[in-house]
């Protein structure tokens, strides 16, 4: 099924721990973001990439990288995880134009730090 | 920097009945698309309806419409005949056409269905 999927679906890591999401879509698209949900503060957007090799900073981007080697692939590092850095994070991807310029969203990981 | 406003947290509706949703948004831009959200318990989240700032038409999907006032930066979604699947979080989210890809959302409103 055509769509974007994120991995891994739950984690929980220890303060100082490191660890990669990943979010891959198959749908050609060339937007790809990644934002962060916490209770009362929406979606807030942490990075960014409008095309492969391109990123970009968002709202909130202390703390993460993001690297976009594919275009069909846009990673999320924590290089030293934080309890503030507990959230649900989602991944999401869009055209450029055409039908497809909202958001595609996958099911997001819920991440818990310690 | 554009930002979106969603200045109702909660909203309750008894079934059948019809709910308005207000969305505020900040832009200096003249080209960009508008964007209603439904975020179910399950977390997944779900395209409503969208809109494009140069079309004066309101978008209609069903029973979701928009009231779209571009002057005052105003993006409204009502829902009518408003059923119990359609309690959830409601998000508005603003995206330019042209220099600025971001996909803006606001802090959204909770909506509760009264059967």
């Amino acid at each position: 099924n055509a769509g974007v999927t994120q991995t891994p679906k739950f984690r929980v890591l220890k303060t100082g721990q490191s660890m990669t999401l990943l979010c891959a879509q198959d749908m050609n698209h060339e937007y790809m973001y990644w934002y962060r949900q916490d209770p009362g503060m929406g979606l807030r957007l942490i990075h960014y990439s409008v095309g492969e090799g391109t990123t970009a900073k968002g709202e909130v981007p202390d703390g993460y990288n993001v690297s976009r080697l594919k275009k069909q692939n846009f990673l999320l590092g924590l290089e030293s995880a934080a309890p503030s850095q507990t959230s649900v994070y989602f991944c999401a991807s869009s055209s450029r134009l055409g039908s497809s310029i909202f958001g595609t969203f996958g099911s997001g990981t819920r991440l818990t730090v310690v | 920097a554009q930002t979106v406003t969603q200045s109702q947290p909660e909203m309750s509706v008894q079934e059948a009945e019809t709910v308005t949703l207000s969305c505020t948004y900040d832009t200096s831009e003249s080209d960009y698309y508008l964007f209603w959200y439904k975020q179910p318990p399950s977390r997944q989240m779900i395209l409503v309806i969208r809109q494009e700032a140069y079309k004066q038409q309101n978008a209609t999907e069903n029973r979701f419409s928009v009231n779209f006032q571009k002057a005052a930066k105003s993006f409204s979604l009502k829902i009518s005949d408003s059923q119990l699947g359609d309690a959830a979080m409601y998000f508005c989210a603003y995206r330019s056409n042209f220099g600025n890809e971001k996909l803006t959302f606001g802090t959204g409103t909770r909506l509760t269905i009264i059967p």
